[in-house]
Order: C-alpha cells, then structure tokens, then sequence
C-alpha cells in the first residue's frame, strides 16, 4: 500500500514565525497537493505539483509556498504564520488513478 | 468551474439500515470519482474509485455508481454499523486536470 506520511499531527507556532509542513510518499508517484480543510469550507487546495521542481498555485496559494526537490517529499512553507492560517493541512499523493492521503496536521497559529 | 454537492450534510440512521450517500457534479467530462472516508480530526482514507468508462464498484458492504449524464455518483451502505459512523466525502477529477474537487461531505451517525 502506498503511504502517505505528513512530519507532524500537531503543531503550535506563533504569528510571524516561517513553518514548515513535510510530506513524504514512499510510491513513486509524480503527483502531490497540499490542501487545507477547515469547517463549512472543505477542502480546499493550497498548491501542487506534478514533478520535481514543477509546481502549480491551487485555490488558495496566498501566504504559502512549497518546495519539491525530490519526488518523494513536498513541503508547504508558511512564508509569515497568520492566524487565519490555523487549519488541518492535508497532504495528498497520485499517479493518476485516484489520492492517497497523509493523517493531516493540525497547525494552531497564535 | 465544476461544483461537487453532497446531500445530505448529515444522516443519522439506526444500526442495520441500508442507506444512501449522495454526490452531484456540474461538469460530465471527468476522469473518475472518488469516495473517502473521514474520521474525526483524521486524515481521509479512499472507499471506492470509479473511472468514468464504469458504472459501479463494489468494495464488501459499500458500492459506488457513477451516471456521468445526470451528474450523479451514490454511495450505498448495507447493513450500517456503528463503525460506519465518520464523514464521507465525494471528490470529482475532471477531465485534462490533475486536481479533485471535493464536496463538503455527508457527515453520518449510526446508532446501536
């Protein structure tokens, strides 16, 4: 089975302060995303990528970057952490035939 | 722009209920449909995967139909169990995109 494996459950960081969010996949694929989901708005996706260095603004892309250099590993970056940026971020990976999602991080910023 | 609605928003059914899950779209060109689960504060675990060339899938007590034509995708559950409680999302992949669209999700409650 593929895995999906995000660093972190739950984190607390403070405003102003660069956060970074890991994402690992152990299967290969060329596809990842970084959402976020937040109550009455689903999910809702940040950015993706579908190869290494290549990347593509999603939704949401404001506030966020993302880096991936390697095939296996997409990290979201929170250039400036805001309150409006506490969340569930969910990291999720394919090759085409449907997402393997990670267990989620749920980020508190304060 | 397509548009995945899921309804209803919550279900609340007595143990050993069938019941019915239901996920529409606006856009008929799409690549497949997927089905997750959601535990609470958990991440989302896939049910079911249908392209758009199948009309259903089967996985044990959880079977999928898609009607591309009508915008349709239902999530049957047989003989509903208290494990079954959770949320349960629709997420739509369009044709020549890489992204799904998800639904805000049928939040479900089985009572023993």
């Amino acid at each position: 089975d593929v895995k999906v494996t995000q660093s972190s459950r739950y984190l607390v960081k403070r405003t102003g302060e660069k956060v970074f969010l890991e994402c690992v996949q152990d299967m290969d694929h060329e596809n990842m995303f970084w959402y976020r989901q937040d109550p009455g708005l689903g999910l809702r996706l940040i950015y993706f990528s579908y190869d290494v260095k290549m990347k593509e603004k999603g939704d949401i892309p404001e506030g966020y970057s993302v880096s991936r250099e390697k095939k296996e590993r997409f990290s979201l970056i929170l250039e400036s952490a805001s309150t409006n940026q506490t969340s569930m971020y969910l990291c999720a990976s394919s090759l085409g035939h449907g997402y393997t999602f990670g267990s989620g991080t749920r980020l508190t910023v304060v | 722009k397509q548009e995945v609605t899921q309804i209803p928003a919550a279900l609340s059914v007595p143990e050993g209920e069938n019941l019915v899950l239901n996920c529409s779209f606006t856009d008929s060109a799409i690549y497949n449909l997927q089905w997750f689960r959601q535990d609470p504060g958990k991440g989302l675990t896939s049910l079911l995967l249908i392209q758009s060339s199948q009309r259903e899938q089967t996985s044990g007590r959880l079977n999928a139909s898609l009607d591309k034509s009508s915008g349709r995708s239902t999530l049957y559950i047989a003989a509903s169990q208290p494990g079954d409680s959770a949320t349960y999302l629709c997420a739509v992949r369009t044709s020549g995109t890489y992204k799904y669209i998800f639904g805000t999700g049928t939040r479900l409650k089985v009572l023993a």
